[in-house]
């Protein structure tokens, strides 16, 4: 089985505090993608990375970085944290190099992030 | 731009109902199409996927999805529904090719005993 885990369930954190959500998957997967859920809006994705060192923009990235030093591990990384980004993260991974498209996305548990 | 579109936001049914979800995408390439599910408390994950060939795609838990190219369509169906289906559906559309998902807005589903 695919697993996808990512660090915390549930965090608060202060406005301006600088926040890390890690993940980690354990199936040699190429591609790895952040998103946030919020109700009525689906899901958005906010950076994937399709190798290690390398990443690309999704729909929101502004306010957010993303790191990619290992292949297993995906940290979403919050530089100044704001009320407004306030949200569900979700970790998701998928296997297919060149090949991703096709490919199902695996996810983690999600991290209910909440800025005060 | 491109975009895709679940037609309710919430669905209430009793037990052994029929259920059909619906799901509508704007883009007009090769696509790829997805449904996933979202059980209380649990992660997201795939309940069926169509890439190509029979339009008709099963997935699991007795859930089936009928792709119509003409209407843009990816109408996720069910016979007859059981308390334990109670979940947030979604629907993806990748163009085939790109590797981004793009996703509804879900479909909160609850299911009367």
């Amino acid at each position: 089985d695919v697993k996808v885990t990512q660090s915390s369930r549930y965090l608060v954190k202060r406005t301006g505090e600088k926040v890390f959500l890690e993940c980690v998957q354990d199936m040699d997967h190429e591609n790895m993608f952040w998103y946030r859920q919020d109700p009525g809006l689906g899901l958005r994705l906010i950076y994937f990375s399709y190798d290690v060192k390398m990443k690309e923009k999704g729909d929101i990235p502004e306010g957010y970085s993303v790191s990619r030093e290992k292949k297993e591990r995906f940290s979403l990384i919050l530089e100044s944290a704001s009320t407004n980004q306030t949200s569900m993260y979700l970790c998701a991974s998928s296997g297919g190099q060149g090949t991703f498209s096709y490919n199902e996305q695996f996810f983690g548990p999600g991290t209910r992030l909440t800025v005060l | 731009a491109q975009s895709v579109s679940q037609h309710n936001h919430h669905v209430i049914l009793s037990e052994a109902a029929s259920l059909e979800l619906g799901c509508n995408y704007s883009y007009g390439g090769t696509v790829n199409l997805f449904w996933y599910v979202q059980y209380p408390g649990q992660h997201l994950q795939l309940l069926l996927k169509y890439f190509s060939g029979d339009p008709l795609v099963k997935g699991i838990k007795g859930f089936e999805a009928e792709f119509i190219k003409s209407k843009f369509s990816f109408n996720l169906r069910k016979p007859s529904v059981q308390w334990s289906d109670t979940a947030e559906y979604f629907c993806a559309v990748n163009l085939r090719g790109n590797y981004q998902l793009i996703w509804g807005a879900g479909t909160k589903l609850i299911i009367k005993p």
